[in-house]
């Protein structure tokens, strides 16, 4: 199964860029890489998801190694908001399932 | 976007009786569901995954006789927990996922029910 690696926690000055780093150096060539960021005692939050090139949307940025062994999810202006736990999920390495790792919690700095 | 309703979102519940939880996805057919359960200051642990008109497939440790799950419609799926004890006392979420779109879409989750078993 692929694996998933995210540091423990993170913490960034509001309204500054933020990156988000996952390892996932076992992932599979079909596998697409899923993020997610859960707020307290809130079920989790779709952010961005990709396959090889990077992906942009009105959130976040993903940003895809060219090997795809890791990524980067990059909050472009972070807020107060953005304070949650961050997943890196990739669903078909680990048998078509959605399995939660520890995930980095950041933490915003006003 | 699309929308997982979750219900109740807390409940508390004495010890040894049953408690119901629902998970409608409100705008798109959901031909799989998932289940977790997360306590306190941890992540989320995948309990099942329940496929439409079929038996739900649980993941090693998980009771089924106890987390009773029912998928009978393509919008809704039920998870029952059977003779609740205290140590069921946690946060449970569900989230479905877009018929025939297989993890090239995202999962879509609802807001939790909180479960107290007192």
């Amino acid at each position: 199964d692929a694996k998933t690696t995210q540091p423990n926690s993170m913490e960034s000055n509001e309204e500054e860029p933020v990156h988000l780093p996952c390892n996932h150096s076992t992932i599979s060539g079909t596998d697409y890489i899923h993020w997610y960021r859960q707020l307290p005692s809130q079920g989790p939050e779709y952010v961005i998801h990709g396959l090889t090139s990077n992906v942009n949307n009105r959130m976040a940025s993903l940003a895809i190694a060219e090997d795809r062994k890791s990524s980067t999810l990059i909050l472009h202006r972070a807020t107060l908001r953005d304070a949650a736990v961050y997943y890196c999920i990739l669903p078909l390495s680990t048998g078509n399932q959605f399995y939660f790792g520890t995930g980095t919690s950041l933490t915003v700095i006003p | 976007g699309a929308v997982v309703s979750q219900h109740p979102s807390r409940v508390i519940c004495k010890s040894g009786t049953s408690v119901k939880i629902e998970c409608r996805s409100l705008d798109f057919q959901a031909t799989t569901m998932f289940w977790y359960r997360q306590f306190p200051k941890q992540s989320l642990m995948l309990m099942a995954t329940s496929n439409e008109g079929s038996k739900a497939t649980y993941e090693q440790g998980v009771e089924k006789d106890k987390f009773l799950i029912n998928h009978a419609s393509l919008t809704l799926s039920t998870l029952t927990v059977t003779s609740a004890h205290p140590e069921d006392s946690s946060f449970y979420i569900c989230s479905a996922l877009r018929q025939g779109r297989l993890f090239t879409s995202p999962l879509h989750f609802g807001n939790g029910t909180r479960l107290t078993v007192t």
